[in-house]
């Protein structure tokens, strides 16, 4: 299966700030099938990003997604208090779709 | 729109079985593949398994397979997960979610269930 690892594991940003998330994959993400979720605590997880670079329905356009291959960012332009979560990168192009251990952006 | 909606939280003796439902309203269900995804306390996510319901092929991690049963009701638009055998390891939220087209591979995961709680504690 496909180990996605993220880093780092915490970020640390004030509001205002830009704040870029890594999720590098241990083999070739098939037709960069990559999604971004973000979670917030008692919280189901909710799509930002798909296919890599793609934004789902209503996400601010301050979410940005880039990539291919093995490595992937999720960029976040200007960090707005609601952004502060923790964000998971899923890959869906292999089956099991394997999920990152998660990046936390927490307030400076 | 798309509206998932879970069954209600769960506690469990070990050894024994859960069955967490996933009912969907607001759109068409057979076409869509539905995905169970889970979180422990304090941890990530883990995709379980799924199932295409106009099909009823379903598609299970390794880690899971022999525990778990996907299933789906096509006349009441809802999708089960069963786990068995349950230990205190599968503590966890569970999560229903329904991807973009009928297919677990090559479609994201765009509509999530709210979660159930499912504790095993004897």
């Amino acid at each position: 299966e496909i180990v996605l690892t993220q880093s780092p594991g915490t970020l640390s940003l004030s509001p205002g700030e830009r704040a870029t998330l890594s999720c590098r994959a241990s083999q070739s993400v098939s037709s960069s099938n990559l999604a971004w979720f973000q979670q917030k605590p008692g919280q189901a997880p909710r799509l930002l990003i798909y296919d890599a670079s793609s934004r789902a329905t209503g996400i601010p356009d301050r979410f940005s997604g880039s990539g291919s291959g093995t490595d992937f960012t999720l960029t976040i332009s200007r960090l707005e208090p609601e952004d502060f979560a923790v964000y998971y990168c899923q890959q869906y192009g292999s089956s099991p779709g394997t999920f990152g251990q998660g990046t936390k952006v927490e307030i400076k | 729109q798309v509206h998932l909606m879970q069954s209600g939280a769960e506690v469990k003796k070990p050894g024994s079985s859960v069955k967490v439902s996933c009912k969907a309203s607001g759109g068409t269900f057979s076409s869509y593949a539905i995905s169970w995804v889970r979180q422990a306390p304090g941890q990530g996510l883990e995709w379980m398994g799924g199932i295409i319901p106009i099909f009823g092929t379903t598609n299970y991690a390794q880690k899971f397979q022999g525990r778990v049963t996907i299933t789906a009701d096509e006349s009441t638009s809802t999708a089960y997960m069963e786990l068995s055998s349950l230990r205190s390891e599968d503590t966890a939220m569970y999560y229903c979610a329904r991807h973009f087209s009928g297919s677990y591979l090559g479609y994201h995961m765009d509509v999530w269930g709210k979660g159930t709680t499912v504790t095993v504690s004897s």
